[in-house]
């Protein structure tokens, strides 16, 4: 079993849509929770970080938390033909390597 | 204008012949990685390195090397060892004293 699941999609909705994208890990000591979104053949581009459980929210993205549940999500309001991605949920232990540990991405189409 | 650059864009190889991937940063971040990507799938882990002349092996290491010598630069050597070496291969950067790492745009390698 990997240690964090996406559901990779793809998922489709109409433009204007509020879209929600999950992730679920196995991991408790992950303590640092990000979003990425990568466009085809591009760097993933971070979106969102967040530390604790509860919501962080950034103009349209909204992001969630629940540690008790091992459980993250990104919510997009009013959703874009430009949204049309890949979202990758990564998260990080407070110690060692620091490095993260990345879902395997979900791919968002937005239709216009 | 900060950032991490990653050359070449493409690169296509023959079997048993090394290649080396650069990554550049000019953000002044002290940690550096190398993910590889392969479709459907998340990133997975290279090498890392949190210091110039230290560096760290990941989950995927085999058939790879690294090198440290200045606090921007990291270049990733994919050596005739490696048996699929075909892959996205991006770097990361960021600071120690936070988890979120920032991503430069990648580099598409064929080997034949």
């Amino acid at each position: 079993q990997k240690e964090v699941e996406q559901d990779p999609g793809p998922l489709s909705v109409p433009e204007g849509a509020i879209v929600s994208l999950n992730c679920t890990y196995s991991n408790s000591a992950f303590q640092y929770f990000m979003w990425y979104r990568q466009y085809s053949r591009k760097g993933p581009e971070l979106l969102m970080y967040t530390y604790s459980s509860g919501n962080k929210e950034d103009g349209r993205f909204t992001a969630q938390v629940d540690k008790s549940s091992k459980y993250i999500s990104l919510f997009i309001r009013d959703s874009q033909p430009s949204d049309s991605a890949t979202y990758l949920c990564a998260m990080s232990e407070r110690t060692g390597r620091r490095a993260l540990t990345f879902g395997s991405g979900t791919r968002l189409q937005v239709q216009p | 204008d900060g950032g991490i650059t990653q050359s070449p864009k493409y690169l296509f190889r023959k079997e048993g012949q090394n290649v080396t991937l650069s990554c550049e940063q000019n953000l002044n971040h002290d940690a550096m990685y190398w993910y590889r990507q392969d479709p459907g799938q998340g990133l997975r882990l290279i090498y890392y390195s949190q210091i110039v002349n230290d560096f760290q092996k990941g989950d995927i290491a085999e058939g790879y090397s690294v090198s440290r010598e200045k606090k921007e630069s990291f270049p990733l050597t994919v050596t005739s060892a490696q048996k699929n070496p075909t892959a996205f291969y991006l770097c990361a950067s960021s600071t120690v004293s936070t988890y979120e790492q920032y991503f430069g745009p990648g580099t598409r390698l064929t080997v034949t």
